[in-house]
């Protein structure tokens, strides 16, 4: 399985200010993955990250509010702005990984407090 | 749309079993089962694929019934590392099997 680290691991930052999460892959991954999980929720889908082109994102998130950089096949960031005490949550990225690429492992994820 | 997990919390006592369900509404390409501790990240237990076989990952099983859009997580003879939350994701769209679609979560309590 693909091992996935991510930076910062937890951070409180104040309202109306952005935070950079950082992702990276031991290996060449095709798809990078960005969930999102709200205290004692599950887990939602944000977007998908594409090497070399337009993240993809799901209904209900926007580019504006979470961009998102792919830069190349082992490296991701999203970045959370202008932030509110809403978006206090646990962000994880994701790739898919296994012998035929079904299995999806997750990052550690980056803890955020927002105040 | 949301799978929908049962029950929403179990408590067991060590070697006992336990069966956690999880439906959905949409026709589904695949079924993925994590366990979450507590603090931690989902780790993947198995994927159970269309037309595909039951799974085992050490005493942990999973059925998939397609028709009734169903799967099932079997855990055998529990022990006190099964603690944790059970989540089921689907995938309904037959595009990736990183863009899951995750239930509410059962949480699995397992005492000495």
């Amino acid at each position: 399985s693909a091992v996935i680290s991510q930076k910062p691991s937890r951070d409180i930052c104040q309202r109306g200010t952005s935070l950079t999460i950082q992702c990276q892959v031991d290996s060449q991954v095709t798809m990078m993955f960005w969930y999102r999980q709200q205290p004692g929720q599950s887990l939602t889908l944000i977007a998908t990250a594409n090497q070399g082109s337009e993240a993809t994102y799901e209904s209900g998130f926007v580019i504006d509010k979470f961009p998102i950089s792919r830069p190349n096949l082992t490296f991701s960031t999203l970045t959370v702005s202008n932030m509110s005490p809403e978006d206090s949550s646990i962000y994880l990225c994701s790739v898919l990984s296994g012998t035929a690429s079904y299995e999806q492992y997750f990052g550690p994820g980056t803890r955020l407090t927002v105040t | 749309q949301q799978p929908v997990q049962s029950p929403q919390a179990v408590i067991l006592r060590e070697g006992e079993d336990a069966v956690i369900n999880c439906s959905s509404s949409k026709a589904l390409y695949s079924v993925h089962w994590y366990r979450q501790k507590h603090g931690e990240a989902p780790v993947f237990l198995m994927i159970l694929l269309k037309g595909g076989e039951q799974m085992r990952h050490e005493k942990i099983s999973a059925s998939f019934n397609e028709k009734k859009q169903q799967s099932s997580l079997y855990l055998t003879a529990s022990q006190l590392s099964y603690s944790g939350t059970y989540f089921c994701g689907h995938n309904a769209g037959g595009t990736s099997y990183g863009k899951l679609t995750f239930g509410q979560g059962t949480i699995l309590t397992v005492h000495p």
